[in-house]
């Protein structure tokens, strides 16, 4: 069984550096984009940047360029999303996603991390 | 530009159909979607992956009441026989080369 298990909701202060996770088993992790996708509160979904763990080639959205970095560790079977310095505007509901081998298109979902940044 | 537009909300009764749009801009008509249903307080789920040609591939556990279709650059989604469980927000993605995934807003499922 697929599954992508998030690290638990944070309350960080403005300034602060944070990185979530994103554990995943029952597939190969190596072979499978995953995607990270931001909901801010009573919003649809963004998509932030996804990453290839087999060799960490990874693309971010023009809007998440410089502002995060995705990263992936292939000895853990997890992927990651951090911050070197949170804002206000950071407040968001965070999902990682396994795209499918058929497409770029999400298949699996991870239960959200809720990240709450306040000053 | 690659985009997807969605009404933002519908309504149904209980036990009545529903169907869903998803509208791919017009030079990317044939690109295939793929439906996420998000019920309240929980996260995204998979639904089904819809292609120009209206054929569709399920996830896991779908129920058959779910079904997905295609006309033109619309892709839809339909729900039939309406339970309450079904009232959710419904996404519609689609991916191409550079911008690798693209969200449309969402419609918001009323069910009366």
């Amino acid at each position: 069984e697929v599954q992508l298990v998030q690290s638990g909701a944070e309350v960080k202060k403005t300034g602060e550096s944070l990185k979530i996770s994103c554990k995943v088993s029952g597939y190969s992790f190596s072979t499978f984009w995953i995607a990270w996708v931001r909901q801010m509160p009573v919003k649809g979904l963004e998509w932030m940047g996804i990453i290839y763990p087999g060799d960490s080639d990874t693309r971010y959205s023009p809007s998440f360029q410089g502002q995060v970095t995705i990263s992936a560790d292939k000895s853990t079977n997890t992927a990651y999303l951090q911050w070197s310095s949170l804002k206000a505007s950071d407040t968001a509901i965070y999902y990682c996603a396994r795209l499918q081998d058929d497409g770029d298109y999400v298949g699996y979902w991870g239960q959200g991390t809720l990240v709450t940044v306040s000053s | 530009q690659l985009v997807l537009t969605q009404s933002p909300s519908a309504s149904a009764s209980l036990g009545a159909s529903v169907k869903l749009t998803c509208t791919l801009s017009s030079q990317y008509s044939t690109y295939a979607i793929a439906w996420h249903q998000q019920q309240p307080e929980k996260g995204p789920r998979y639904l089904m992956r819809v292609n120009s040609d209206g054929s569709h591939k399920k996830g896991d556990g779908i129920p058959d009441r779910f079904s997905g279709s295609s006309s033109g650059a619309e892709r839809y989604l339909t729900i039939s026989g309406l339970q309450s469980e079904d009232e959710a927000d419904y996404y519609c993605q689609t991916w191409g080369t550079g911008i690798r995934v693209v969200f449309g807003g969402g419609t918001t499922l009323t069910v009366l």
